[in-house]
């Protein structure tokens, strides 16, 4: 599996915006990246994808380069509710195959 | 639509014991994959159970081990339990495809003295 590297922690205000980058120099053609999160004492989730075109939902935003080596996921207004460490992944078109490998992730703080 | 349920939540067991965790996935959901959790390996795929067939596995020893069920929930074995499998377990559920997001549990706790 392709390999991502993200900082150890971040940290920002309370109501402001939030970028958090992830580089994946050796990512292939057709790896999705995929980001989920993990709040304190729950289980990871789910929070957005993309190949190469940036992508918005309710959650978040994710901006992808244009030459796929890098990504950010972006928070438009943190709360308190999103310190949690995020963790940035990319999958294989590989169908059926479910595994996720999660790297170290970012700790993210937000600042009240 | 109920979420990713795991029992028991938290367990304490001794070193020789074996211990078995259950995960009910969300109704629908085929695929169950299960992950070890700690603070010094990060979280780790053990492996995943698609129709009642394990599909995809992890690089851990024989002592872990799991199975599906008809109705799709699924349970995760470890025998001869060792200090280093305190850990805390994720059962995470999806429809298997290209891309389904996957839906974690809360976790069962374990802890091993």
């Amino acid at each position: 599996d392709a390999k991502t590297t993200q900082p150890n922690s971040m940290e920002s205000n309370e109501e402001e915006p939030v970028h958090l980058p992830c580089n994946h120099s050796t990512i292939s053609g057709t790896d999705y990246i995929h980001w989920y999160r993990q709040l304190p004492s729950q289980g990871p989730e789910y929070v957005i994808h993309g190949l190469t075109s940036n992508v918005n939902n309710r959650m978040a935003s994710l901006a992808i380069a244009e030459d796929r080596k890098s990504s950010t996921l972006i928070l438009h207004r943190a709360t308190l509710r999103d310190a949690a460490v995020y963790y940035c992944i990319l999958r294989a078109p590989n169908f059926g195959n479910e595994k996720l490998t999660f790297g170290t992730g970012t700790r993210l703080t937000i600042i009240p | 639509k109920a979420g990713v349920t795991q029992t028991p939540r938290y367990l304490i067991k001794t070193r020789g014991q074996q211990v078995t965790l259950s995960c009910s996935p969300i109704s629908g959901h085929r695929s169950v994959s299960w992950y070890q959790q700690t603070p010094g390996q990060g979280l780790q795929f053990l492996f995943e159970y698609f129709s009642e067939t394990q599909r995809n596995k992890g690089n851990f020893p024989g002592r872990f081990s799991g199975r599906q069920f008809s109705n799709s929930r699924s349970e995760m074995n470890v025998s001869t339990l060792e200090l280093g499998d305190s850990a805390l377990y994720l059962c995470a559920s999806s429809l298997s495809g290209y891309y389904n997001e996957q839906f974690f549990g809360p976790g069962t706790r374990l802890t091993v003295l």
